[in-house]
């Protein structure tokens, strides 16, 4: 089945150590967005990718990083990992980013600890 | 700017009653999308249903169905004949011509066996 797929599912780091998480999908879809989400609330956007062209939010801050090495594939980067940074971190894909093909399809999501 | 406003927190209903979740909007625009998504516990995130603003007709997916008000800004959910896998988190979005989903703050819905 096409779908989002996130890696690891579970990742607990150290305070300030730099962490990875991944984000694969197979519906060849041409953005993809990263969010944050805490307890209960709902997502926050942080950047998304339309082909290779980035935009961040104005409000993510500068320790959030994210590459996008070829369509299927984008990674979320934290440089220097906080205790608040801990959170769910969801991967979303869309076809377009406009007009009608805007549903975003989403991933599992990836839990990060910050110890 | 566009605000989305879901006013329940959490919700409980017995299983097989009907439930409806509540959620308002503010924009200035004409043409935009609603969306109900689902996020059960640990699960991730999928799509209940749209809502185009430019239909009339009020948007169902099998025992999901919307109420949409364009005049009076709301758009509610009707869940019928509710069933435990029901119970989640529901989330109200709004979108324009943009990518920015504008998201409600959540309601927790509990299915009472």
């Amino acid at each position: 089945d096409a779908m989002v797929i996130q890696n690891p599912r579970y990742q607990v780091t150290q305070f300030g150590k730099p962490v990875t998480l991944s984000c694969s999908q197979t519906l060849n879809h041409n953005v993809m967005y990263w969010y944050q989400q805490k307890s209960s609330q709902a997502p926050k956007l942080l950047f998304h990718y339309y082909d290779k062209d980035f935009n961040n939010e104005a409000d993510t801050p500068d320790n959030f990083q994210s590459r996008r090495p070829n369509t299927s594939f984008c990674f979320l980067d934290i440089r220097s990992p906080g205790l608040g940074d801990a959170a769910m971190y969801l991967c979303a894909t869309s076809r377009d980013a406009g007009g009608p093909s805007y549903e975003q399809y989403f991933g599992p999501g990836t839990r990060l600890t910050v110890t | 700017a566009q605000t989305v406003t879901q006013s329940q927190p959490e919700m409980s209903v017995q299983e097989a009653e009907t439930v409806t979740l509540s959620c308002t909007y503010d924009t200035s625009e004409s043409d935009y999308y609603l969306f109900w998504y689902k996020q059960p516990p640990s699960r991730q995130m999928i799509l209940v249903i749209r809502q185009e603003a430019y239909k009339q007709q009020n948007a169902t997916e099998n025992r999901f169905s919307v109420n949409f008000q364009k005049a009076a800004k709301s758009f509610s959910l009707k869940i019928s004949d509710s069933q435990l896998g029901d119970a989640a988190m529901y989330f109200c979005a709004y979108r324009s011509a943009g990518y920015q989903l504008i998201w409600g703050a959540g309601t927790k819905l509990i299915i009472k066996p």
